[in-house]
């Protein structure tokens, strides 16, 4: 499989539990965004690895929010203590760095995962 | 913050005619991307503009990219039932993407 895979593909789950999602890029990108998206909207940006280290950040990502990447590869998203206006999807893409030979800023999408709080 | 506007939101057109969506970003970009998305599923990379006045074809698609490297314009010839789905730009700034809202179209037969 060369794509981005992510798990599980839909998640329902009730207000005040943990939620984690697991992101696998493509194999030799160095980047790995993750992203939330609703009805009618565009992927909002909500942090990125470079390899195992997070650099950047967004302010959509409350404390409730932790994401992991730490071997560099899989990446993982965590809500704690879900609300309802947690539901949407959630994408993470991959990227090869610029500088990297082949780089560039090009993103690729995995499938999504679509979670709703009850 | 930089923000990355794009119209119209909907468009509708009859198969065989021409569909055009238009991307404005507050800063100058590095490069914009554009994808689609088809209803349920996730963006897909289309193709990524990096030069000034930059046009690109693919197919029956050309992409602009502008002079000020702060717009852009996704223009479909001829549209087909296939070409229905969202269409994203995505402006890069200083490494970060940041999306506008889409045009949802669609095409009636």
């Amino acid at each position: 499989d060369t794509g981005v895979s992510q798990d599980p593909r839909h998640k329902i789950t009730k207000r005040g539990q943990n939620v984690t999602f697991r992101c696998d890029p493509i194999s030799e990108h160095n980047r790995l965004y993750w992203y939330r998206q609703t009805l009618g909207q565009g992927p909002e940006f909500l942090t990125y690895f470079q390899n195992e280290a997070q650099l950047e950040k967004s302010r959509l990502l409350s404390d409730r929010f932790s994401a992991e990447r730490p071997k560099g590869s899989f990446s993982t998203l965590e809500i704690q203590r879900t609300e309802q206006g947690d539901s949407a999807m959630y994408l993470c893409a991959s990227s090869l760095a610029p500088g990297t030979s082949g780089g560039s800023e090009t993103q690729y999408f995995g499938p999504g995962t679509r979670l709703l709080v009850l | 913050g930089q923000q990355v506007m794009q119209i119209p939101q909907y468009q509708h057109v009859q198969e065989g005619e021409d569909f055009t969506t238009y991307c404005n970003s507050s800063t100058t970009l590095s490069n914009i991307q554009w994808y689609k998305q088809r209803p349920g599923g996730h963006p897909v990379f289309l193709i990524q503009l990096v030069k000034s006045g930059e046009v690109k074809k693919q197919k029956r698609l050309t992409f602009q990219f502008g002079e000020a490297k702060k717009n852009s314009s996704l223009h479909i010839t001829a549209t087909q039932t296939t070409d229905v789905g969202t269409y994203f730009c995505g402006g890069t700034s200083y490494g970060k993407l940041t999306f506008g809202q889409g045009t949802i179209l669609t095409v009636h037969p």
